[in-house]
C-alpha cells in the first residue's frame, strides 16, 4: 500500500520558519493536501493541490512540491501554529485515501 | 453553514458491532463523496472508507475490509458505518469527512466533523 513519510517532529523559534517534509513513491504524480490539528479539535485543511491556500488560511502557510518530496513550509511562525500536520494524497492505484504520519510542530 | 454531525459511538465489547452515523447540513449532500476517517488515542490520521456521492462506489482501508460497511441515504442526508467483528485495534475517534469535488474524482477534505468516540473493550 501507498505510504507517505513525515518527520515525526519540528521544532521552531518564533518568527523563525519550520518546514514539513512529505515523502512518497512516485508522489510528483499525485496531489497533496495538507491538513493543521491542533490538541483536541479535529483537523483543518491549511493547503490543497500541492500551493493552493483555502480562504482564511495565512499567507505564511505555503506548499510545494519537487520530486518525490511535498512540503510545507510555515513562515515567521506563531505559538498558535503550534499542532499536528499531516499530508494526504488520494492513490487512484488502490482506491485509497493516504495520510502521512505527521508531523508534531513545536514553538520554542 | 457546512455541517457534519457523527453519532452512534460508545463502548463494545470485541467481537460485536456498533454502526455510526453521520448527519450533513447546509450543502447539497447529493453531490459529494463522503469519508470516515478515524484517530487512535495518541495516533495519527487513518483513512477507514469512502461513498462516492450516490452510494455507487464505496471504498475501504484494508484493516477494515470485510468488516466495515459503507452506506448512505441521501433522501435523509446521511451516511452510516456499519461496524462488525469489532477488535481493540478499532478504538478510536471517527471523523466524517466531505471531500471537497462534486461529482468528481476524489480529492481533499475540506470539512469534518468533531467525531465520534468509539472504544472495543471488554
Amino acid at each position: 500500500s501507498y505510504v507517505l513519510t513525515q518527520p515525526p517532529s519540528v521544532s521552531v523559534a518564533p518568527g523563525q520558519t519550520a518546514t514539513i517534509t512529505c515523502e512518497g513513491d512516485n508522489i510528483g504524480s499525485k496531489s497533496v493536501h495538507w491538513y493543521q490539528q491542533k490538541a483536541g479539535q479535529a483537523p483543518v485543511l491549511v493547503v490543497y493541490y500541492d500551493t493552493d491556500r483555502p480562504s482564511g488560511i495565512p499567507e505564511r502557510f505555503s506548499g510545494s512540491k519537487s520530486g518525490n518530496m511535498a512540503t510545507l513550509t510555515i513562515s515567521s511562525v506563531e505559538a498558535g501554529d503550534e499542532a499536528d500536520y499531516y499530508c494526504q494524497v488520494w492513490d487512484s492505484s488502490s482506491d485509497h485515501n493516504v495520510f502521512g504520519t505527521g508531523t508534531k510542530v513545536t514553538v520554542l | 453553514q457546512v455541517q457534519l454531525v457523527e453519532s452512534g459511538g460508545g463502548v463494545v465489547q470485541p467481537g460485536r458491532s456498533l454502526r455510526l452515523s453521520c448527519a450533513g447540513s447546509g450543502f447539497t449532500f447529493s453531490r459529494h463523496a463522503i469519508h470516515w476517517v478515524r484517530q487512535a488515542p495518541g495516533k495519527g490520521l487513518e483513512w477507514v472508507s469512502l461513498t462516492s456521492h450516490d452510494g455507487g462506489n464505496k471504498f475501504y482501508a484494508d484493516s477494515v475490509k470485510g468488516r466495515f460497511t459503507i452506506s448512505r441515504d441521501n433522501s435523509q442526508n446521511t451516511v452510516y458505518l456499519q461496524m462488525n467483528s469489532l477488535r481493540p485495534e478499532d478504538t478510536a475517534l471517527y471523523y466524517c469527512v466531505r471531500d471537497a469535488r462534486p461529482l468528481g474524482t476524489y480529492s481533499y477534505s475540506d470539512y469534518w466533523g468533531q467525531g465520534t468516540l468509539v472504544t472495543v473493550s471488554s
